[in-house]
């Protein structure tokens, strides 16, 4: 079974820039996450995606967040402007379901780092 | 306001010794905790997860001790090795939340 696929793997940008990041979750998984991980912190969830619906997007910062599920696989998280206090990990997550008992499966990540 | 607390920030232990990672929740609608190992460079990866109508679960070398009535759960890895050495989260969720995360626990395994 291949894994949650993310791209780029690191990204260096300076403030007030654009970037992307993409996530391609595991075949049939119907709930997509995006979390926030600080360096030496546990992940924070950003927003939550059961299939292209949004189910708790409450700690996406939308002011300069904003992230996309179209045909319920594929997301892309955004962020415009970045702020120095952006530089994280940003984690890609799928499940099987909403409810359904088990764990994510994780990507590896993209780190951001804002100068 | 954190959900779940997780202890010690970091932990030394040698080789074949017991790893105790200690995690605390607040909200008693919790249903599922797991436990999640996290090397450099990587997304965390699920461990073991217990489901609150048990007190313990074990799985090889990692045992899950749950307390309903004092809202604690603990990871125990037995027979530690350098291989083990890794960050390690503990979480809750319950029915259609997201899961919550701990801030961590930094293992070292030294021989």
């Amino acid at each position: 079974e291949a894994g949650v696929a993310q791209s780029p793997r690191y990204k260096i940008i300076e403030k007030r820039q654009s970037v992307a990041f993409w996530c391609n979750p595991i075949s049939g998984h119907a709930t997509l996450y995006w979390y926030q991980q600080i360096l030496g912190q546990g992940p924070k969830l950003l927003i939550q995606f059961q299939n292209n619906g949004v189910v708790d997007d409450s700690q996406l910062p939308k002011d300069r967040f904003s992230a996309e599920r179209l045909k319920g696989v594929d997301s892309t998280l955004k962020i415009q402007p970045a702020k120095l206090e952006d530089s994280a990990v940003y984690l890609c997550a799928s499940s099987p379901g909403i409810s359904l008992w088990g764990g994510y499966t994780f990507g590896s990540g993209t780190r951001l780092t804002v100068v | 306001q954190q959900q779940v607390k997780q202890s010690p920030q970091s932990l030394i232990v040698q080789k074949g010794g017991i790893s105790i990672i200690n995690c605390a929740y607040e909200n008693t609608a919790f249903d599922y905790f797991p436990w999640y190992q996290q090397f450099p460079g990587k997304g965390p990866a699920l461990l073991i997860a217990i489901r609150p109508d048990v007190s313990e679960k074990k799985e090889g070398r990692f045992t899950i001790s749950f307390n309903k009535s004092a809202k604690q759960f603990s990871l125990h890895i037995m027979d530690s090795q350098p291989g083990d050495s890794a960050t390690y989260f503990c979480a809750s969720k319950s029915g259609n939340t997201p899961l919550v995360f701990g801030k961590g626990t930094r293992l070292s395994v030294i021989a």
